[in-house]
């Protein structure tokens, strides 16, 4: 059963330009979190996506950022116009049905923004 | 205030010895997880544990979870220098909700030395 995949692993964009990371999660989890983190620092919470709809978006900047989960295909996390920064590294994690919050994380993108 | 602080930040150890981390939130939660995440990697899920659980065992690992104090402490026995890593522990705080994000602390470093 493979994990939850995240491509491209590493990303290299110049500022303004759009950066795209995309998230498929574990084979029957149609639950996928978007998290951020920053050098030297814990994951912060980003969006929370089900199949076509977006749960929880809390987490997000108001500008610049969206999320997707359609229903055939990955999630994807889009940068619009990036900035300095927006470099982090950004993980996606999947969970099957509710009842058991056992998130599983995939091995993230490295964005930097030149 | 930041949910999921863990102490120490950092922490190192002689292989064989006994490592303790802890971490503490603030708000009432479902489940507490930790996961270790090595340097440039993806997080790696090792244990959940419920709130209405009070220790919990897997391999050298052991967690335990005080509600009262809003505190958990993860140990892990007779290190390994493959042990080196980040430690993360994560809440999810929606009482019988559907969201499930979870807040993760900054971390604790362990370094086993060898």
């Amino acid at each position: 059963n493979a994990g939850v995949m995240q491509n491209p692993r590493h990303l290299v964009r110049r500022r303004g330009q759009e950066a795209r990371l995309r998230c498929s999660p574990m084979k029957g989890h149609s639950h996928v979190y978007w998290y951020r983190q920053l050098p030297e620092e814990g994951l912060k919470f980003m969006v929370y996506l089900q199949k076509e709809n977006i749960i929880d978006e809390s987490g997000m900047p108001k500008e610049r950022f969206s999320a997707e989960f359609p229903k055939e295909g990955p999630s994807i996390l889009r940068i619009q116009q990036v900035v300095r920064g927006d470099s982090a590294a950004y993980f996606c994690a999947s969970r099957g049905l509710a009842g058991i919050n056992e998130q599983f994380f995939g091995p993230g993108t490295r964005l930097t923004v030149l | 205030s930041q949910q999921g602080e863990e102490d120490p930040q950092a922490l190192s150890i002689q292989e064989g010895e006994n490592a303790t981390m802890n971490c503490s939130y603030k708000t009432s939660i479902n489940n507490l997880q930790w996961y270790r995440q090595n340097s440039g990697r993806g997080l790696v899920h090792l244990i959940l544990i419920r709130s209405n659980e009070r220790e919990k065992h897997s391999g050298r690992l052991r967690v335990t979870l005080d509600t009262s104090k809003k505190s958990s402490s993860l140990l892990i026995t007779a290190s390994r220098a493959a042990d080196t890593a980040s430690y993360f522990c994560a809440t999810d705080g929606n009482s019988g909700g559907s969201n499930y994000k979870l807040t993760f602390g900054k971390g604790t470093l362990l370094t086993v030395n060898p």
